[in-house]
Formats: structure tokens, sequence, C-alpha cells
């Protein structure tokens, strides 16, 4: 069985400018979430995908950040624009049905 | 608001040794608990998954134990090697489904 497939792996941009992550989760899950880890801290959820709705973005800085989930599959992560602070590895995870999470191997974002 | 702490932030022991990590959480209206393992560059790898009813979890050298009354969980590692050096994580499960983890420690194992 195929895991979490997330692109790309690495990401270096400029401050002030837009990046998009993508994530396919493993085939069935329906439970599709999205982290922040910080280095030298523990994975923070933003955004948590029931198929196409979402259950939980409270932690998700709305005014830089967005996610999507279109037809309860595949997901999108932008932010735009960044800032030096989004500096992280961003994880996406997927669940069966809000059970045990699998992760995917991150991307690790740079913003200079 | 949940708060997930874990002791010591980083370890280094020789091949060999048996070694335990500690997790402990604020509240403890808690679903589960689990223990996951993360080497650089990589994504989470669960480990074990305590549910709230139970008091502990085997897999092979690893041994979890969780305390809910006193919001304490340990990972016991057997006869650590080399290949267990990584960072552990724990993480709680509460009412909205949403994992809280602790900040991690970074085990190195000597050979």
């Amino acid at each position: 069985e195929a895991g979490v497939a997330q692109s790309p792996r690495y990401k270096i941009i400029e401050k002030r400018q837009s990046v998009a992550f993508w994530c396919n989760p493993i085939s069935g899950h329906a439970t599709l979430y999205w982290y922040q880890q910080i280095l030298g801290q523990g994975p923070k959820l933003l955004i948590q995908f029931q198929n196409n709705g979402v259950v939980d973005d409270s932690q998700l800085p709305k005014d830089r950040f967005s996610a999507e989930r279109l037809k309860g599959v595949d997901s999108t992560l932008k932010i735009q624009p960044a800032k030096l602070e989004d500096s992280a590895v961003y994880l996406c995870a997927s669940s069966l049905w809000g059970d045990e999470q699998f992760f995917g191997p991150g991307t690790r974002l740079t913003v200079l | 608001k949940q708060e997930v702490t874990q002791i010591p932030a980083a370890l280094s022991v020789p091949e060999g040794e048996n070694l335990v990590l500690n997790c402990s959480f604020t509240d403890s209206a808690i679903y589960n608990l689990q223990w996951f393992r993360q080497d650089p560059g990589k994504g989470l790898t669960s480990l074990l998954l305590i549910q709230s009813s139970q008091r502990e979890q085997t897999s092979g050298r690893l041994n979890a134990s969780l305390d809910k009354s006193s919001g304490r969980s340990t990972l016991y590692i057997a006869a650590s090697q080399p290949g267990d050096s990584a960072t552990y994580l724990c993480a709680v499960e509460g009412a909205t489904n949403k994992l809280i983890f602790g900040t991690g420690t970074l085990l190195a194992v000597q050979p």
C-alpha cells in the first residue's frame, strides 16, 4: 500500500513570495491533515479535512495561508505572502476516518 | 488547553543500554496517546498507540505505558541500538480528534 505522498520535498523562497505544497493521501482515507513543524518543536495542526469539508482550521493563519481538498482526495496548502517565520517542515497526514494518522515525508520550506 | 511536555530534550547513551523517555500532559481527558519516531528529513512513523482504557502497549524492544490519572506516559527502549537514533515524539488525542504533540526527545545511541 502506497503511503502519503508530498511534493516538493524542499523549497526555498524569498519573503513575500508565494508557495504551494501538494499532498496525496493514502487511497480511501477520508481525513487529511496539514501540520506545521518549526525546528525544535512538535508538529502543530493547521487544518483538518473530512472528505471535502474543513473540520478544524482554528490554527491556520487565514490572512496568508489557504488550503483546499478538491474531490476529497488530493490537497494543496498555499502561503501568500510568505514570512520569515513560515520557515518550517509542512507535514501532511491522512487517516481512514479520524483514527490512526499516517504521515508523509514532509516539505521543508526555507524563507529568506 | 492541553499541553504536552517531553523530558529529556536530548539523550545520549551507549549501545546496549535500556532507556526511558518521558511524556506528560496537562489534561487527562484523552482518547489515546501515541509515540512517534522522526528521522532527520523524514516524516513521522507511528511506533505505539495506547487507548485511554489501556495501561501499556509493546512492540518488539519498545514498551509504552500510560497513566491517565497522573498525566504521564513512558517509552521504554530495551537494548538500544545505533539505529534507534532519532527524535521521539509523543502526542495525545482528545475529544476534538486533534493530535497535540510534545517537543520531542532527540536520542543518540553511540556505537
